[in-house]
């Protein structure tokens, strides 16, 4: 158990709808990543976040949006969703930026049909 | 730019077989490099890291060394039992940036 919670587990929704996925971090952590594993493109990076504040930006479409609360936790939000966005979706924490240790959480499954 | 290359699987081996899996980069820079692994159903797990050249990593029977020379952190273990079987993943990280870069895996079946 990394420390790092995911919610949901599994997330099935149909073609142009809108999902929230939710992270915490572990305790302590101030930074979250979200990153996206499918069959066709492996892991990707999407973006991060440190202490609230957008940090990093990777191939994250205009369509998905993120952010992190003063609690810390995160939210990834999919919007107008789309067949091909159909992916397992981590979230990772880490005490700060920069090289540190990065802790996964167990992921989201997400189904769209 | 930044890339991770791994060996393509499947790897197959017999159970307390040598295993090696290649793993080479692309980085400007001197990077930290790791290797995750992904058992079934699950998520990523840091495995071992490594954050200079000729630093060896190790946890859990396996290994890996930053061998800058050749652009390499080959992860290695000497007796692989059945519950090794998952994905392992290199990964860097380019210095001062936020990313992990990911080889696409190497999926291990150990046959008992």
């Amino acid at each position: 158990d990394s420390g790092v919670t995911q919610t949901p587990k599994h997330l099935i929704t149909a073609t142009g709808q809108r999902v929230t996925l939710r992270c915490s971090p572990r305790s302590g952590d101030l930074s979250v990543y979200w990153y996206q594993q499918s069959l066709d493109q492996g892991l990707q990076f999407l973006i991060q976040y440190y202490n609230g504040e957008e940090r990093a930006k990777g191939n994250i479409l205009e369509r998905f949006s993120a952010q992190q609360f003063p609690d810390l936790h995160s939210e990834l939000n999919l919007s107008s969703l789309e067949l091909g966005d159909s992916a397992l979706y981590f979230c990772a924490s880490s005490v700060g930026v920069g090289d540190y240790e990065q802790y996964f959480g167990p992921g989201t499954r997400l189904t769209v049909t | 730019g930044n890339s991770v290359t791994q060996m393509e699987g499947p790897v197959t081996l017999s159970e307390e077989a040598f295993l090696t899996i290649n793993c080479t980069y692309t980085a400007t820079g001197y990077p930290s490099l790791f290797w995750y692994v992904q058992y079934p159903g699950e998520g990523l797990q840091l495995l071992l890291k490594a954050t200079k050249a000729d630093d060896k990593g190790s946890n859990k029977g396996f290994e890996a060394t930053y061998r800058k020379e050749t652009t390499s952190f080959h992860l290695e273990k000497g007796s692989v039992q059945v519950s090794d079987s998952a994905v392992y993943f290199c990964a860097l990280i380019r210095q001062g940036a936020q990313k992990l870069v990911f080889g696409q895996g190497t999926r291990l079946t150990i046959n008992p």
